[in-house]
């Protein structure tokens, strides 16, 4: 069975700096994708970044990246010039050939 | 319209009382997933129809909780003889299979169940 583990239930970062969030995932296919999605009080649920497991590139969108590492099953996610919007909760997510499969979510808080 | 629409955006029932939810996926999207947050915490995965398949209803946590969805079209939540664990919000999502859960999964505002 696919699982998404984020080990972090709360992390904080100073308005302009960067922080990481982590994501671990466990699953037996080869092809799959991963995003991470952000969830701001509104509760709005919306897609930051997804990467394709076959490309070895991380992907970026502005001022959002990732680290993929596919033999760690590892899939980070790194906010850089962290602004107050960013504040919200994240969600790592894992899809395949089965449903997607939401981890348990890291809630950011930036402080100015 | 453009987004996924779900319906009411808040509900506040007596326990005992059924309650019946509702989605409208965005059209063309095959995917449609029902999750339930309770506040502060994670999604939780309650139920995942994909076109004609069965769905996957592995995620339903009683018997009180049943979905329909016709088609690829509207799908509704319903619970019976709600209980005030029930409360929490319901967010669906759909998407474009295209064979595999691949693309971007798009969100309702989800509907806020308050059981007294």
């Amino acid at each position: 069975a696919q699982t998404v583990t984020q080990s972090q239930p709360e992390m904080s970062v100073q308005e302009a700096e960067t922080v990481t969030l982590s994501c671990t995932y466990d699953t037996s296919e080869s092809d799959y994708y991963l995003f991470w999605y952000k969830q701001p009080p509104s509760r709005q649920m919306i897609l930051v970044i997804r990467q394709e497991a076959y490309k070895q590139q991380n992907a970026t969108e502005n001022r959002f990246s990732v680290n993929f590492q596919k033999a760690a099953k590892s899939f980070s996610l790194k906010i850089s010039d962290s602004q107050l919007g960013d504040a919200a909760m994240y969600f790592c997510v894992q899809g395949g050939s089965e449903k997607l499969v939401f981890g348990k979510g890291t809630k950011l808080t930036v402080n100015p | 319209g453009a987004g996924v629409s779900q319906s009411p955006s808040n509900k506040v029932t007596e326990k005992g009382k059924d309650v019946e939810l509702r989605c409208d996926p965005i059209s063309g999207h095959t995917a449609l997933y029902w999750y339930r947050q309770s506040l502060g915490q994670g999604l939780e995965f309650l139920i995942y129809f994909q076109g004609n398949s069965a769905p996957d209803k592995s995620g339903l946590p009683s018997d009180r909780f049943s979905a329909e969805r016709t088609g690829e079209s509207v799908s509704t939540l319903t619970i019976q003889r709600t209980q005030q664990e029930d409360s929490a919000v319901y967010l669906c999502a759909s998407s474009f299979f295209r064979g595999r859960p691949t693309g971007e999964l798009f969100f309702g505002e989800g509907s806020r169940l308050t059981v007294l």
